[in-house]
């Protein structure tokens, strides 16, 4: 089985500054790894994902994440933020074996101030 | 728009009624999936259908059912409804080519009173 921890309920930064969105995962198999945002009243959009290769990936909307396994972690960046990317960030993981289906943390919600 | 539609968008029942959400998955998108969205759980997986077949169940309560027509369409029916089961449902589909890139629809937002 596998659990994701997302470390920040909320996370507030003013406008052009960078962020960071912690996500811890747990697994007994390997896994491959996500995050999805949700926008104000819609569905969630796929960020970005590691499947294998490079562990930096980057992203739609200029988004990037870093999966370093001995940490079990998958932080997901950018390094100056707009208005725009107000939203509700979920970091989700699957098994590479298995069903496929995706375990979500709590999500992280990220509000821009001007 | 990720392609993927659900109806109703709102829905307000009562304690004890049945209701059935529909989604229907992108065009050549043969796996769906739902999940539901509630403040106290997050989001969980309930259950997967591909091409018609159950291929993976979460934590789907037994008053809950799935089934995937043979159009691919979906339908998740809720029973004995309590005032717990209130939450946003989603579906979303994919491609079996590409791990975990599933395409989520707006969601069904059901109230029981």
């Amino acid at each position: 089985a596998q659990s994701v921890t997302q470390l920040d309920s909320q996370v507030p930064v003013f406008e052009e500054a960078p962020v960071e969105l912690r996500c811890n995962y747990s697994s007994s198999v390997s896994v491959y790894l996500f995050w999805y945002v949700q926008y104000p009243n819609q569905g969630l959009q796929l960020l970005l994902k590691y499947l294998s290769g490079s562990t930096l990936v980057k992203g739609i909307n200029g988004f990037e994440a870093e999966f370093n396994k001995s940490q079990t972690s998958f932080h997901l960046r950018k390094p100056s933020v707009h208005i725009s990317d107000t939203a509700e960030y979920f970091c989700a993981v699957m098994g590479i074996q298995g069903a496929q289906k995706l375990v979500f943390g709590q999500g992280t919600r990220l509000t821009i101030n001007p | 728009d990720s392609g993927v539609t659900q109806t109703p968008k709102h829905l307000i029942t009562a304690t004890g009624q049945r209701v059935t959400l529909r989604c229907s998955p992108r065009s050549g998108d043969l796996s769906v999936y739902w999940y539901q969205q509630s403040l106290d759980q997050g989001l969980q997986f309930l259950i997967q259908y591909y091409n018609g077949e159950e291929r993976a169940k979460g934590n789907i309560l037994e008053r809950f059912s799935a089934q995937q027509f043979p159009d691919l369409h979906s339908e998740l029916n809720l029973s004995s409804l309590e005032l717990g089961d209130s939450a946003l449902y989603f579906c979303a589909s994919s491609a079996t080519s590409v791990p975990g890139e599933q395409y989520f629809g707006p969601g069904t937002r059901l109230t029981v009173t």
